[in-house]
């Protein structure tokens, strides 16, 4: 079983501040998913990664996924209080369609 | 709005009790999942059906069990239920290899 490790696992900062947290693993991963979870709501995909060294970019998100692909960052650029949520990292191992979740790093972003 | 519904939204009981957790995924999904969240343990797969088989199991304990229908709807049987119980339970359908999973809103079980 992997176990994906998030940090921070708690992150308060001001609107328009920068930020990265970040999802390590000890294994190696076939790919790997960022989800956003609000209040009362279920996870909602933002992005998946397959490729050692990938980057993506989503608005003001950007995501990278490890050379070894073991490890991934999620950075906002000037946070808004609508990022305000828990991001969690999701990854499936070869061939399978089980998903592993990261314990999440909640943020709050302060207007 | 993902498309998956989960009935009901809250559900109080007392422990020793049963209650059965319902889940439409989006249409054309076959695939269902449930997951368990708490505090302290996160988000935990539970158990995966595809086209009313079970395809993969996760942390799930012998108390609980699942099934999908023929009309691919499933629901999360939970037994014997006892105080550590209480969580959000959600359910999710799509997914695939690298497909996302679309998630539903939950319910959230509190065992008193």
């Amino acid at each position: 079983t992997q176990l994906l490790e998030q940090s921070p696992q708690f992150l308060s900062i001001q609107e328009g501040e920068n930020l990265t947290v970040y999802c390590n693993s000890s294994s190696v991963f076939s790919s790997l998913q960022w989800y956003r979870q609000e209040p009362g709501e279920g996870p909602v995909l933002l992005v998946t990664v397959v490729t050692g060294g990938e980057v993506k970019k989503l608005k003001r998100l950007t995501f990278q996924f490890g050379d070894a692909r073991k490890d991934s960052s999620l950075h906002i650029t000037a946070a808004q209080p609508g990022d305000t949520g828990l991001y969690l990292c999701a990854a499936g191992g070869a061939g399978s369609y089980q998903l592993t979740f990261g314990k999440g790093t909640k943020l709050s972003v302060i207007p | 709005d993902s498309g998956v519904t989960q009935t009901p939204k809250h559900l109080i009981t007392a422990t020793g009790q049963r209650v059965t957790l319902r889940c439409s995924p989006r249409s054309g999904d076959l695939s269902v999942y449930w997951y368990q969240q708490s505090l302290d343990q996160g988000l935990q797969f539970l158990i995966q059906y595809y086209n009313g088989e079970e395809r993969a199991k996760g942390n799930i304990l012998e108390r609980f069990s699942a099934q999908q229908f023929p009309d691919l709807h499933s629901e999360l049987n939970l037994s014997s239920l006892e105080l550590g119980d209480s969580a959000l339970y959600f359910c999710a359908s799509g997914g695939g290899l690298l497909g996302p999973q679309h998630f539903g809103d939950g319910t959230r079980l509190s065992i008193l």
